[in-house]
């Protein structure tokens, strides 16, 4: 079975700075995805960014980039320029290649509360 | 275009009864799963439909049932409630590449 850890329960950060969020996972598979959901107080589950492990290349999208390091099985989430908007919840998740066209399921970190203060 | 919308939002029932849980996906996603999510466990994965068959099933009691209509839309339903089973029930629809998971508001469901 997969284990996905995020090791910091809560977190804050001044707007317009850095923030990194860590996740490590247990798994041996060898061909997976990786996630990182944003879960505002709305409680909806909104897609951050996502890595596939045979990419070695680390995921980018406008503000939000990854670490992948796939011998460590760390993955973490760097958010630049942190906005008011960035205050939610924060999982990291994992998903096993095999099962793409056989029954998808998202293994879930226990999540990292982030808080943005002006 | 319309996103995932799982009703009702809010529901208390009692102990002992059952409950009904509707998600429509997106148009023309043809996957939905269902997650719980407690402050105890986290979120934990309950099924996956896929054209009207179950495809996948989390590590939960028999209980908890689901299931899909060939207009994509899915249910779950949960019988004999007990308290644990207290929770944010999310739903998720998926285009054909399921890493693409698109997620609902969620239910609350509270058990006395």
């Amino acid at each position: 079975a997969q284990t996905v850890t995020q090791s910091q329960p809560e977190m804050s950060v001044q707007e317009a700075e850095t923030v990194t969020l860590s996740c490590t996972y247990d798994t041996s598979e060898n061909n997976y995805y990786l996630f990182w959901y944003k879960q505002p107080p709305s409680r909806q589950m909104i897609l951050v960014i996502r890595q596939e492990a045979y990419k070695q290349q680390n995921a980018t999208e406008n503000r939000f980039s990854v670490n992948f390091q796939k011998a460590a099985k760390s993955f973490s989430l760097k958010i630049s320029d942190s906005q008011l908007g960035d205050t939610a919840m924060y999982f990291c998740a994992f998903m096993k290649h095999e099962l793409l066209n056989s029954g998808y399921a998202l293994n879930f970190g226990k999540g990292t509360s982030l808080l943005v203060t002006p | 275009k319309a996103g995932v919308t799982q009703t009702p939002r809010y529901l208390i029932k009692t102990r002992g009864q059952q409950v009904t849980l509707s998600c429509s996906p997106i148009s023309g996603h043809r996957s939905v799963s269902w997650y719980q999510q407690t402050p105890g466990q986290g979120l934990q994965f309950l099924f996956e439909y896929f054209s009207e068959t179950q495809r996948n099933k989390g590590n939960f009691p028999g209980r908890f049932s689901g299931r899909q209509f060939s207009n994509s839309r899915s249910e779950m339903n949960v019988s004999t409630l007990e308290l644990g089973d207290s929770a944010l029930y999310l739903c998720a629809s998926s285009p054909r590449d399921p890493t693409e998971a698109f997620f609902g508001q969620g239910t609350r469901l509270t058990v006395v």
